[in-house]
């Protein structure tokens, strides 16, 4: 089955600088790759996602970065701003999907110092 | 689109009592609804796989018994924590995956309910 690593588990920055969260995954067959965002009490919201016909997808000041032959996806945040602290959940399809089901990362905190 | 709302928000109850959640797709339909717990300071952790009109998956060491998962729409699904005890008190947060989603495993989250078990 499929599992998922997740690093860092906390990370810290500047305001205006870069974040990079970074999640490895062990099903070669798995097709799709949601980075969620979680403020604290609150649901977790899909930010990003990629599927695995692509290698890179950008929205605005969120990326990710998809290595399929090394297992391995990234998500990247510039210009980070005091808003984007939170806890960020990387996610792959478990079980070949055959359910839906999606296998969740630890999550990384991130937080932005003004 | 993609909006999953989750009633209640929050719910205090008496050990030993029956605590029912509801979990529905508001603007669109979902083959598969899924429960998870989470802890404080903890990832998600998947319950129970839910299907319209089937029984629902329950994941290695949870109680079917105990977490009911009733899945009546392609738009609703409820579940219930029968006679709930203080271990029971956890932040429970459903999904749904869109009918849409193909061979995708898209979900989309409710808003939590937080359950406090006295």
């Amino acid at each position: 089955g499929e599992n998922v690593e997740q690093h860092p588990s906390t990370l810290s920055v500047q305001e205006g600088d870069s974040a990079v969260i970074k999640c490895t995954y062990s099903d070669s067959a798995s097709n799709y790759f949601p980075w969620y965002k979680q403020e604290l009490g609150k649901r977790p919201q899909l930010i990003i996602d990629i599927r695995s016909n692509v290698g890179e997808k950008k929205d605005q000041r969120i990326a990710v970065t998809l290595n399929k032959t090394a297992k391995h996806f990234s998500l990247h945040i510039t210009e980070t701003q005091p808003e984007d602290s939170a806890v960020y959940f990387c996610a792959a399809p478990w079980r070949g999907g055959s359910q839906g089901n999606l296998i969740f990362g630890k999550g990384t905190k991130l937080s932005v110092k003004p | 689109g993609a909006v999953v709302s989750q009633h209640p928000s929050w719910v205090i109850c008496k050990s030993g009592t029956s605590v029912k959640i509801e979990c529905r797709s508001l603007d669109f339909q979902a083959t598969t609804m899924f429960w998870y717990r989470q802890f404080p300071k903890q990832s998600l952790m998947l319950m129970a796989t839910s299907n319209e009109g089937s029984k629902a998956t329950y994941e290695q060491g949870v109680e079917k018994d105990k977490f009911l998962i009733n899945h009546a729409s392609l738009t609703l699904s409820t579940l219930t924590v029968t006679s709930a005890h203080p271990e029971d008190s956890s932040f429970y947060i459903c999904s749904a995956r869109p009918l849409s989603s193909g061979s995708y495993n898209e979900q989309f989250f409710g808003p939590g309910t937080r359950l406090t078990v006295l």
